[in-house]
């Protein structure tokens, strides 16, 4: 089965722009979702389709895809951010997700 | 909006068998979404575990599927997992979630709405 690639961590300032990369075979032929996470509660939908952000999340969160590599881009991060953020997709096998990135807010 | 309310059995003893049950609420189950569970050992990441509809069509993580049902009552509007034979490996927060199918090469999903979530220790 394949795999989603992320790196275990992002660092970055308030303000500033934070990009959280996945990687995986599947990418090129399968769409690309992302979910953020905080201590605690449940994960939380911030984008489908690769693109797409539902309804109630900032602007801020964006997501774009080339090739095998699919970026989750949060445009002036701010504090209520730091969050662990996990990448989704699908192989032949079924859904599967990434390891995890954890945000940190300096 | 839909509310997701999970049961919350704590302790498992070692080879016996895991069951857990998500109660819809404000939603019909039969409504033409997919639901599913997904599980988080402490510390790590998420693990989906499978996927179900109304109908009864279900899909499965291979590398559970030997051990796994998921079922549904669409008179109770709920859904179950069992999940047998657990080790300590089986130690986790397990999540019942409202799953939206995607059709394209083959079918894929994603989880708009998650329960709260339930610690579940396998240990004697």
């Amino acid at each position: 089965s394949s795999e989603l690639t992320q790196p275990p961590s992002v660092s970055v300032s308030p303000g500033q722009t934070a990009k959280i990369t996945c990687s995986g075979d599947s990418l090129p032929i399968q769409f690309a979702y992302w979910y953020h996470q905080k201590p605690g509660q449940a994960p939380v939908l911030v984008i489908y389709e690769d693109d797409k952000r539902p309804s109630g999340i900032p602007e801020r969160f964006s997501g774009s895809s080339s090739g095998t590599t699919v970026t989750l881009t949060i445009s002036g991060v701010q504090a209520e951010d730091e969050a662990d953020y996990y990448c989704q997709s699908a192989d032949s096998s079924g859904t599967i997700f990434g390891g995890g990135t954890k945000l940190t807010v300096l | 909006q839909v509310q997701l309310q999970q049961s919350d059995p704590g302790l498992v003893k070692p080879s016996e068998t895991l069951s857990l049950t998500c109660i819809v609420s404000d939603f019909s189950i039969n409504s033409g979404f997919y639901w599913g569970w997904i599980r988080q050992p402490p510390g790590k990441g998420l693990e989906w575990i499978g996927n179900i509809y109304h109908s009864g069509n279900s899909y499965y993580n291979p590398s559970l599927r030997s051990r796994v049902t998921i079922s549904v009552d669409t008179s109770k509007n709920q859904f179950s997992l069992n999940l047998s034979s657990v080790t300590a490996a089986d130690t986790a927060v397990y999540y019942c979630v409202r799953a939206v199918s995607v059709v394209g090469a083959t079918v894929s999903f994603y989880f708009d709405n998650w329960g709260q979530g339930a610690l579940v220790t396998v240990s004697s």
